[in-house]
């Protein structure tokens, strides 16, 4: 496997499912970032990990939580979610978190229904 | 605070023409800019970047050029081909915001043979 993989592509869940999705960085990198991508709005960043310690979380709700065992994983665990977050979510990676470039998974689409 | 503005899309080309879409920004400090690209089913990918004024960013075939007394970074390309088919976002970053990702809202572009 090659850059940034994101597992599973598609995902379909009820309001009160717990699914989580995961994502996997093969570049050696140090910084791992969390967006949402919704249809006619800017990309969101929702959370930002620089050497496994979340360095940012951007008002996002306790419904979605953030969790980076080390540097080349992320996940984020969803919960009790509503109809407004279905959405594309993409993970990222940076060499650290200082460095503009970063390097995007395919997304997950996320359908809550 | 900063922003990006992005011509609207979609954009619809018959190959071999040219190419522009435009981005403007504004920013308290002074940015670095980007364009990114989202092919169908795919993450995002830096396409290209510029870091100060004056610079220009290419690959690909496309080109832009980062100026500072418009606050414009439009991208162009001279030839089109069906796969550049994509959604392209341009983006700001400075120092000064803690190296965030500003992004514009994307532009859809299609080429028909």
């Amino acid at each position: 496997e090659t850059g940034v993989t994101q597992t599973p592509r598609h995902l379909v869940m009820g309001m009160t499912n717990k699914k989580s999705l995961k994502c996997e960085q093969h570049l050696g990198h140090n910084a791992m970032y969390w967006y949402k991508q919704s249809a006619k709005k800017p990309l969101e960043l929702m959370f930002v990990y620089n050497f496994k310690e979340q360095t940012e979380n951007n008002s996002v709700p306790s419904r979605f939580s953030p969790e980076c065992p080390n540097s080349s994983h992320l996940f984020l665990h969803l919960h009790t979610l509503q109809p407004e977050d279905s959405a594309l979510y993409l993970c990222a990676s940076s060499q650290d978190r200082g460095r503009y470039e970063q390097y995007f998974g395919p997304g997950t689409r996320l359908t809550v229904t | 605070g900063d922003s990006v503005t992005q011509m609207e899309g979609p954009v619809t080309l018959s190959e071999e023409a040219f190419l522009t879409i435009n981005c403007t920004y504004t920013a308290t400090g002074y940015p670095s800019l980007f364009w990114y690209v989202q092919y169908p089913g795919e993450g995002l990918q830096l396409l290209l970047k510029a870091t100060k004024a004056d610079d220009k960013g290419s690959n690909k075939g496309f080109e832009a050029t980062y100026r500072k007394e418009t606050t414009s970074f439009h991208l162009e390309k001279g030839s089109v081909q069906v796969s550049d088919s994509a959604v392209y976002f341009c983006a700001l970053s400075w120092a000064g915001n803690n190296r965030k990702l500003i992004w514009g809202l994307g532009t859809s572009l299609a080429v028909n043979p």
